[in-house]
């Protein structure tokens, strides 16, 4: 079945540094890919998509391209503020259920001033 | 705008018990569907339904859980005789129509479950 491999947390960063989220995923066909966030006390947001292969999801400074060849779909921003702090969720869609989410554990970030 | 509305957010309950979740969509949504969160792991799929119908179901345990869509009112997801196991953050999400890659499932803040 469909599966998503998101890198352990929790990250701990400084104001100001780089952010990478490694994901990884599994599925049958070509899934379509999805970054959610969650900040504290609110429920998931999407921040950024990609449909197929070589494209590439950007909001708010982050992105994320669609790798097919290596099955990943990594999060970056280059320089990350204090209001960044949050659980990342990675998550995909495949097949003809594509109102299906298939999410990764999220990664918990917390950047520091 | 009200967003993706669930309560209660916290909801403790003793082995046997009954638990009860709502969910009230965004404005205008007809498609709401049901994930679980199980500690240290991702969200997974529960249920998909539309007003009055359940439209996907092969995520939910077959005994003790059920879910509806009424006409009128929330959404519940209801858990009969629950045990430890289904200690869980239990989140909704709504979307205007089916179907992610043309639209967007917005989710609500969840319902965090404990059983003692």
């Amino acid at each position: 079945g469909d599966s998503v491999t998101q890198m352990e947390g929790p990250v701990t960063l400084s104001e100001e540094a780089f952010l990478t989220i490694n994901c990884t995923y599994t599925a049958t066909g070509y899934p379509s890919l999805f970054w959610y966030v969650q900040y504290p006390g609110e429920g998931l947001q999407l921040l950024l998509k990609a449909t197929k292969a070589d494209d590439k999801g950007s909001n708010k400074g982050f992105e994320a391209t669609y790798r097919k060849e290596t099955t990943s779909f990594h999060l970056e921003k280059g320089s990350v503020q204090v209001s960044d702090s949050a659980v990342y969720f990675c998550a995909l869609t495949s097949g003809s259920n594509d109102y299906k989410l298939s999410f990764g554990a999220g990664t918990t970030v917390t950047v520091r001033a | 705008n009200a967003g993706v509305m669930q309560n209660p957010r916290h909801l403790v309950r003793r082995r046997g018990q009954e638990a009860r979740l709502r969910c009230s969509p965004m404005k205008g949504h007809s498609h709401v569907y049901w994930y679980r969160q199980l500690p240290e792991e991702g969200l997974k799929f529960m249920v998909y339904l539309q007003k009055e119908n359940i439209i996907d179901e092969s995520g939910m345990p077959k005994e003790r859980f059920s879910a509806e869509f009424p006409k009128e009112g929330p959404s519940i997801l209801r858990i009969q005789q629950v045990v430890r196991g289904d200690s869980a953050a239990y989140f909704c999400a709504s979307s205007l129509e089916a179907g992610m890659v043309k639209n967007i499932q917005y989710f609500g803040a969840g319902t965090r479950l404990s059983v003692l």
